[in-house]
């Protein structure tokens, strides 16, 4: 089944405390992007990838990292958390194209909450 | 408009009936418009890709039209079923490869 996996779902941690949220595609998409979700503000676009080693910033990079050594995985770091990253987190994926024209492939979310 | 913005922010519409709600983005340097599907508990899935001016697209009882050159898109749900209930975001292709999404119109389907 072609899909987009995210883990973990759920993860409560503390300020400071460095971790990582993995996120894994099936369908040899070169595109992947990480996203925040936060009321009122929509999802925002944190980091994206067109292809292995090609990583670039969206709008909101700031606390986080990202890195893409194989096409299948892209992974979202935070060094060093902080409460203001509480959010929902989603990865997507797409086929490759001018401008983005194809569809996003989102995945199941991760909730993060920083305490 | 410099952001995407969309309106209504939520909307209550009775089974059955028609709604349909807007979309608009910066007109300038448009490459393509996208709208998504977001139930709760579930991820935003794809519902159209637009790219051309005047473009119409059609998914069952869902369409949407394209007007490039003034910044807006609409989306139409004809003959409301509870499924509908769900969240609707648009984004903008931004730059080459930058997606910015609204916020979103809540469609709650009242039976």
């Amino acid at each position: 089944e072609a899909q987009v996996t995210q883990n973990p779902r759920y993860l409560i941690t503390v300020t400071g405390k460095k971790l990582t949220v993995t996120c894994s595609q099936n369908m040899n998409h070169e595109y992947m992007s990480w996203y925040r979700q936060d009321p009122g503000l929509g999802l925002r676009q944190i980091y994206y990838s067109m292809n292995v080693e090609v990583t670039d910033k969206g709008d909101v990079p700031e606390g986080y990292k990202v890195s893409r050594k194989e096409k299948r995985n892209f992974p979202l770091i935070l060094e060093s958390p902080s409460p203001n990253q509480t959010s929902l987190y989603f990865c997507a994926s797409s086929r490759p194209g001018l401008a983005n024209y194809n569809e996003q492939f989102f995945g199941p979310g991760t909730r993060l909450t920083v305490l | 408009i410099l952001n995407v913005e969309q309106s209504p922010q939520s909307l209550h519409v009775q089974e059955g009936d028609s709604t349909n709600f807007t979309c608009s983005f910066p007109s300038s340097n448009f490459y393509a418009l996208h709208w998504y599907r977001w139930e709760t508990a579930k991820s935003p899935e794809a519902l159209f890709v637009m790219t051309l001016n005047g473009d119409e697209k059609k998914k069952g009882r869902i369409s949407a039209t394209l007007n490039t050159k003034e910044g807006y898109s609409y989306l139409y749900i004809k003959g409301s079923q509870p499924e509908d209930s769900a969240t609707y975001l648009c984004a903008s292709v931004k730059g080459a490869q930058k997606l910015v999404f609204g916020q979103g119109t809540r469609l709650t389907i009242n039976p």
